[in-house]
């Protein structure tokens, strides 16, 4: 059975600095893996999609990589803003019906 | 603008009293599924449909039903909701095949029985 971990689980820095995010999942025979941002009390946000024969997709100040055979992905967030502080989620799924696989998230507080 | 909506977004019930959260998307997708998210235990998969009239179970089904009769839509039932049934709960679906562009989620329904 598939086992998502993301450590940190909780992260404060300044504002400003660069920093990542690790996720690590236990059977590399995965379709895609999705990151995730969740507010306080609110939904789901999908930040980056990387799909199996990806190695890192980007979006703005997000970087986001892929490394299947030893089932790591980072979430690189460059120069941070307190807009920034929210969980994040990392999910990894095995394609057809199987869905997501969550890890229990990072939690970020970015200081002003 | 695309979406997946649940109704309502905050319900407070008593135990054994039947409820059903709503969930509709406006992109066309095949997929949908219903997840909880508990303290300590991030989200779990309840129930999914990969299509109208196919549903089966996720990891923690048991409590509840679902169904697929129209594409767009995919309620969750409790038949007779426990305490132990209060959580957050999410509704996602996407599109599968080569037109998957990931899962895009509900703002949630936070759920208390009491």
């Amino acid at each position: 059975k598939q086992e998502v971990t993301q450590i940190p689980a909780a992260l404060s820095v300044p504002e400003g600095e660069n920093l990542v995010l690790n996720c690590s999942f236990t059977d590399s025979a995965i379709y895609n893996l999705q990151w995730f941002r969740q507010d306080p009390g609110k939904g789901l946000t999908s930040l980056l999609l990387i799909q199996s024969s990806q190695r890192e997709q980007t979006s703005g100040r997000l970087n986001a990589s892929l490394d299947k055979s030893s089932g790591r992905s980072t979430l690189y967030i460059a120069a941070s803003q307190p807009g920034d502080s929210a969980t994040y989620l990392c999910a990894v799924s095995g394609g057809g019906a199987d869905g997501l696989t969550f890890g229990k998230g990072t939690h970020l507080i970015i200081q002003p | 603008e695309a979406q997946v909506t649940q109704n309502p977004r905050y319900l407070i019930t008593v135990t054994g009293k039947k409820l059903t959260v709503t969930c509709s998307q406006n992109m066309n997708h095949e997929y949908m599924s219903w997840y909880r998210q508990d303290p300590g235990l991030g989200l779990r998969q309840i129930y999914y449909s990969m299509n109208v009239e196919v549903t089966d179970k996720g990891d923690v089904p048991e409590g509840y039903k679902v169904s697929r009769k129209e594409k767009r839509n995919f309620p969750l039932i409790l038949e007779s909701p426990s305490p132990n049934q209060t959580s957050l709960y999410f509704c996602a679906s996407s599109s599968s095949g080569q037109g998957f562009l990931g899962y895009t989620f509900g703002s949630g329904t936070r759920l208390t029985v009491v």
